[in-house]
């Protein structure tokens, strides 16, 4: 059974360019959760999701991002013309219904030139 | 609104000291979840305590959750170099109106020095 799988792993955009980026939750796992850390800092919860849902979105600015989790495919979380402040590690975590262990994906590393 | 701190927020050992990582929540809890983030990785579940006042052990580590489900602690015995990372608590408030989302502490970092 794969694990939580994060793409890409690094990305890099200049100022001004959208950043998309894709978390597969594990098989069987209908809920999805976006973080961003900062280095040397904690765990920021940005969104929580289920299958077509936005279940919790309040850690997430207003404006220029989003985040959905389609029926079928993976959970995208938007990032629309980024400043250098959105340079962070994003994590994706998935759990299954009725469990509430969380599973994390390696991340995506995001560089904003 | 719902809050999760930890102390301390970083803590450097020498091989074969003990070291301990406090969470205290804002509201009670659930259940309270710990997780270890080595260098350049990712969160990884540790355990879940559910039961007021329960001890749980993992070989060297020993988890701890309160009488009133609004802390915890996690404690290593005779730290070795492998322990390094950070460790971080999540509650899961007993309100569910929060709708199944944990609130992540801080994190406690841990370095051991060999």
């Amino acid at each position: 059974n794969a694990g939580v799988m994060q793409n890409p792993r690094h990305l890099v955009r200049r100022r001004g360019q959208e950043a998309r980026l894709r978390c597969s939750p594990m098989k069987g796992h209908s809920h999805v959760y976006w973080y961003r850390q900062l280095p040397e800092e904690g765990l920021k919860f940005m969104v929580y999701l289920q299958k077509e849902n936005i279940i919790d979105e309040s850690g997430m600015p207003k404006e220029r991002f989003s985040a959905e989790f389609p029926k079928e495919g993976p959970s995208i979380l938007r990032i629309q013309q980024v400043v250098r402040g959105d340079s962070a590690a994003y994590f994706c975590a998935s759990r299954r219904d009725g469990y509430n262990e969380q599973f994390f994906g390696p991340g995506t590393r995001l560089t904003v030139l | 609104g719902q809050q999760v701190m930890q102390i301390p927020q970083y803590q450097h050992v020498q091989e074969g000291e003990d070291f301990t990582t406090y969470c205290n929540s804002s509201t009670t809890l659930s259940n309270i979840q710990w997780y270890k983030q080595r260098p350049g990785g990712h969160p990884v579940f540790l355990i879940q305590l559910v039961k007021s006042g329960e001890v749980k052990k993992q070989k060297r580590l020993t988890f701890q959750f309160g009488e009133a489900k609004k802390n915890s602690s996690l404690h290593i015995t005779a730290t070795q170099t492998t322990d390094v990372g950070t460790y971080f608590c999540a509650g899961d408030p007993q309100d569910r109106s929060t709708l199944g989302r944990l609130y992540f502490g801080r994190g406690t970092q841990l370095t051991v020095w060999p």
